[in-house]
């Protein structure tokens, strides 16, 4: 079974500062790789993906992840963070069975705190 | 822009009431799930359903669990007889097929078990 590490609860840091939220996984096959971000009193919302192609992916508000195979990982990371940054932070993997189910198993989140 | 809404957003109540959790999935999606999160723990997986039946459930949802579909918009989550571990943010996702792990989800609902 796959499962997701997040290895930081909380990650406080200031505006404009770069940042980098970490996650790895453990699987045994291929898999699909995600971050979800959930602002205050919000649900969890997609921030971006990796299906297939190039291991770099981005999304439009400026954070970028990328997949690495060999270390199983999939880090989250931002050049300069604004207060609206502010919000827990999940990183979430789905296996690719030969005909499985494709349920995303989550991480435990990361709340990222910016401070100005 | 479409959205799972989830109702209500806070409940609590007493070891050993009923609890019913409503969601409303996005309207055009076929597969819907609802996970937990305990405070400070991780996102668990409770049950997928689709065509009007349970796909898959984890060990988490025993016998104290159901879901349905009861109206073709709603979908619900009971709880039969709550315990004090049931305490959680309990979310409805849905998504339109089942082949990326790409859910939608709700805001979730606050569940408190006193």
């Amino acid at each position: 079974a796959q499962s997701v590490t997040q290895l930081d609860s909380q990650v406080p840091v200031f505006e404009e500062a770069p940042v980098e939220l970490r996650c790895n996984y453990s699987s045994s096959v291929s898999v699909y790789l995600f971050w979800y971000v959930q602002y205050p009193n919000q649900g969890l919302q997609l921030l971006l993906k990796y299906l297939s192609g190039s291991t770099l992916v981005e999304s439009i508000n400026g954070f970028e992840a990328e997949f690495n195979k060999s270390q199983t990982s999939f880090h989250l990371r931002k050049p300069s963070v604004h207060i609206s940054d502010t919000a827990e932070y999940f990183c979430a993997v789905t296996l690719i069975p030969s005909g499985g189910s494709y349920i995303p198993t989550f991480g435990r989140g990361t709340s990222l705190i910016v401070h100005p | 822009e479409p959205e799972v809404t989830q109702t209500p957003s806070h409940q609590v109540t007493q070891m050993g009431q009923e609890v019913i959790l409503r969601c409303v999935p996005i309207s055009n999606h076929l597969y819907f799930y609802w996970y937990r999160q305990i405070l400070g723990q991780k996102v668990e997986f409770l049950v997928s359903f689709y065509n009007n039946e349970i796909s898959e459930k984890s060990e988490i949802f025993d016998d104290q669990f159901s879901v349905e579909r009861p109206d073709g918009s709603n979908f619900t989550l009971k709880i039969r007889s709550t315990k004090l571990e049931d305490s959680a943010m309990y979310f409805c996702a849905s998504s339109v097929g089942r082949n990326t792990g790409e859910l939608f989800f709700g805001e979730g609902s606050r569940l408190t078990v006193l």
